[in-house]
């Protein structure tokens, strides 16, 4: 039972240039997240899906994008990134439908912009 | 807005001893679920206990209890007989009325032979 995958695990980006992560569940779940986690500030929300064809803002959304393609997958687009998004960024999913599930994490993508 | 406060950036404890890990929230909710996670050098993160605001007995799992005080907004971590395996960040979680988890900054925790 693979979770949560997250591709790539590693990148390295230059100033402006464009890049996508890529994220898909196999749990069915109708709920899905994108964090970022920096040094000394936990892990802060992005932007989430709460069902197939929905995404909400998170706490920091600025510079970034997302799609639900479809239920199992759930895209962060930076359009022209920047130094300051370098970050490890994790994907999520939950399940909103009968008793609250916790959140089920990705492994992550380190990222670092130059 | 709810915020969750862990302000014990780092903590040590001895193999086989018993270390207690702070968190403290802010709401104004009165049903919600509190979480408290383990990120080992691996990045994972990982479910270690979770708490539903409206039960009042404390998790436990296994060496892992929390001391869930509602009324001061408490969420400890308690972790019994402390093993090498245990080191990691411990983050502290909050989940309300929203689909969404509100994280602590975190505790790095070491675990010592």
């Amino acid at each position: 039972n693979a979770g949560v995958t997250q591709t790539p695990k590693f990148q390295v980006l230059k100033t402006g240039q464009s890049m996508t992560l890529q994220c898909a569940q196999d749990m069915n779940h109708n709920s899905m997240y994108w964090y970022r986690q920096d040094p000394g500030m936990g892990l802060r929300l992005i932007y989430y899906s709460a069902s197939e064809g929905t995404t909400d803002k998170g706490e920091v959304p600025n510079g970034y994008n997302v799609s639900r393609l479809n239920k199992r997958e759930f895209s962060l687009r930076l359009e022209s990134a920047a130094p300051s998004q370098t970050s490890v960024y994790f994907c999520a999913s939950s399940t909103s439908t009968g008793e609250y599930q916790p959140q089920h994490f990705g492994d992550g993508t380190r990222l670092s912009i130059l | 807005a709810q915020t969750v406060t862990q302000s014990q950036p780092e903590m040590s404890v001895q193999e086989a001893e018993t270390v207690t890990l702070s968190c403290t929230y802010d709401t104004s909710e009165s049903n919600y679920y509190l979480f408290w996670y383990k990120q080992p050098p691996s990045r994972q993160m990982i479910l270690v206990i979770r708490q539903e605001a409206y039960k009042q007995q404390n998790a436990t799992e296994n060496r892992f209890s929390v001391n869930f005080q509602k009324a001061a907004k408490s969420f400890s971590l308690k972790i019994s007989d402390s093993q090498l395996g245990d080191t990691a960040m411990y983050f502290c979680a909050f989940r309300g009325n929203t689909d969404k988890l509100i994280f602590g900054t975190g505790t790095r925790l070491q675990v010592f032979p």
